[in-house]
């Protein structure tokens, strides 16, 4: 069964304290790994793709990484700003051809003190 | 910005009558998503469209019914409102123009009492 397991379900940091977050998928034929942020009360925002092994992405403090069975998100010198849930997914070919249904992960709740 | 507006935003509905939410897109995507969110279940599929008229169910699309006439939007319709669909909807749009990628809406917030 197609799956995406996310971990820890939360984390505290302090500020500065650099972590990472684990997002482990099973899926048959990846067709990409997403990352989204999402803040309370709001929709998830869009981070990265990553389409293969080995492939890295960096934006700011945030840098995501995939191999064939997991991706991570490391986060360098976190802030404040940076708490917020953080979601994967994964898309999984739906039943018509050339759709796809996107499978999620329930998030890592991350808060950084300052 | 993916051009995704959501209506209503919140809504409080009494059980047994009918809710519909509005997502409505501007940008021509061909793919739209209906997610709820829920402690504990993350975001789960509901339905999804690949096209005017052309739907599919998600996993969890028991008691509810979608309706996409118009490319630009994509109906959400509770044929008959239960507690246990008070949730958060998340309308969604995805295009093999933009590498796959789904884009969400700021959600909906339905109350069932």
């Amino acid at each position: 069964e197609d799956q995406v397991t996310q971990s820890p379900e939360a984390l505290r940091l302090q500020e500065g304290e650099s972590s990472s977050l684990n997002c482990s998928y099973t899926v048959s034929g990846l067709r990409g790994l997403f990352w989204y942020r999402q803040d309370p009360g709001k929709g998830p925002e869009f981070l990265f793709t990553l389409y293969s092994a080995g492939e890295e992405k960096e934006k700011e403090r945030l840098k995501a990484t995939l191999t064939k069975k997991e991706s991570f998100l490391h986060i360098t010198a976190p802030k404040p700003e940076d708490s917020a849930t953080y979601l994967c997914a994964v898309p999984r070919a739906g039943e018509n051809s050339g759709t796809y249904k996107y499978i999620f992960g329930t998030g890592t709740r991350l808060k950084v003190l300052a | 910005d993916a051009g995704i507006t959501q209506s209503p935003r919140h809504k409080v509905t009494e059980t047994g009558t009918p809710v519909t939410l509005r997502c409505h897109q501007t940008e021509n995507h061909r793919y739209m998503y209906w997610y709820r969110q829920d402690p504990g279940h993350g975001l789960r599929l509901i339905h999804y469209s690949y096209g005017v008229k052309d739907t599919d169910k998600g996993e969890v699309s028991d008691g509810y019914s979608v309706s996409r006439s118009k490319t630009e939007d994509f109906l959400l319709t509770l044929e008959s409102a239960t507690s246990s669909q008070t949730s958060v909807y998340f309308c969604a749009i995805s295009d093999v123009n933009s590498g796959n990628t789904i884009y969400f809406g700021e959600g909906s917030w339905l109350t069932v009492v």
